[in-house]
């Protein structure tokens, strides 16, 4: 089976940093995606990792330890509109395309 | 704007019936997921199609079955629904459902059973 934890809940200030932990437990591992997602509306895709180390784009930055079963997304410079819920999810056995999900994790940004 | 369409927007029935959601891919794209979110479940896989064909299945109900026709347009058929189906039913879409692809998520489908 396969096993994604991450926090319910994220506070942070505008302007400062903000790291969500992503740990996971899969029956085989083809791939660590972290999406984005507003409120009733679809997840947007913010990175992909599969190999080990940090992918970084503009202000969000994915960093992935396969040994430890370990992600974490960095945000930085938060603004306001970085409120919204933030999806890990893991691709595991090869049959198909199919991403589990993580519960998700709240990111309340205050002014 | 992800480029994949979904109908309707929202949707309100009773206990008991049948509906049909509707999505469309992003132009070129081969596979088509469903997925599930509610409330206390977060984001489920329900079903994948490449093609036309199912290629993966999740934790889809007897009473759900789906399916992708020839222009790659896929529907969602929920039947004998429950309270708990309740949820919003996103589809996503990728280019040809290989390991390395990117799903891309339409605005989903809001169902409300009462």
């Amino acid at each position: 089976g396969q096993n994604i934890d991450q926090p319910t809940e994220m506070t942070a200030t505008e302007g400062a940093i903000v790291q969500i932990n992503c740990t996971y437990q899969t029956s085989g591992f083809n791939g660590l995606f972290w999406y984005q997602q507003h409120a009733g509306e679809a997840p947007t895709f913010l990175s992909y990792n599969v190999l080990d180390g940090l992918e970084e784009k503009g202000r969000f930055s994915s960093f992935l330890s396969r040994s430890k079963g370990y992600s974490y997304l960095l945000l930085k410079e938060l603004q306001m509109k970085d409120s919204a819920s933030y999806l890990c999810a893991v691709r595991g056995e090869a049959a198909g395309n199919k991403l589990t999900f993580g519960g998700g994790t709240r990111v309340l940004v205050k002014p | 704007d992800s480029g994949v369409t979904q109908t309707p927007k929202h949707l309100i029935t009773a206990t008991g019936q049948r509906v049909t959601l509707r999505c469309s891919p992003r132009s070129g794209d081969l596979s088509v997921y469903w997925y599930q979110q509610s409330l206390d479940q977060g984001l489920q896989f329900l079903i994948q199609y490449y093609n036309g064909e199912e290629r993966a299945k999740g934790n889809i109900l007897e009473r759900f079955s789906a399916q992708q026709f020839p222009d790659l347009h896929s529907e969602l058929n929920l039947s004998s629904l429950e309270l708990g189906d309740s949820a919003l039913y996103f589809c996503a879409s990728s280019v040809g459902g290989m390991i390395k692809e990117t799903q891309y998520f339409g605005p989903g489908t809001r169902l409300l059973v009462l």
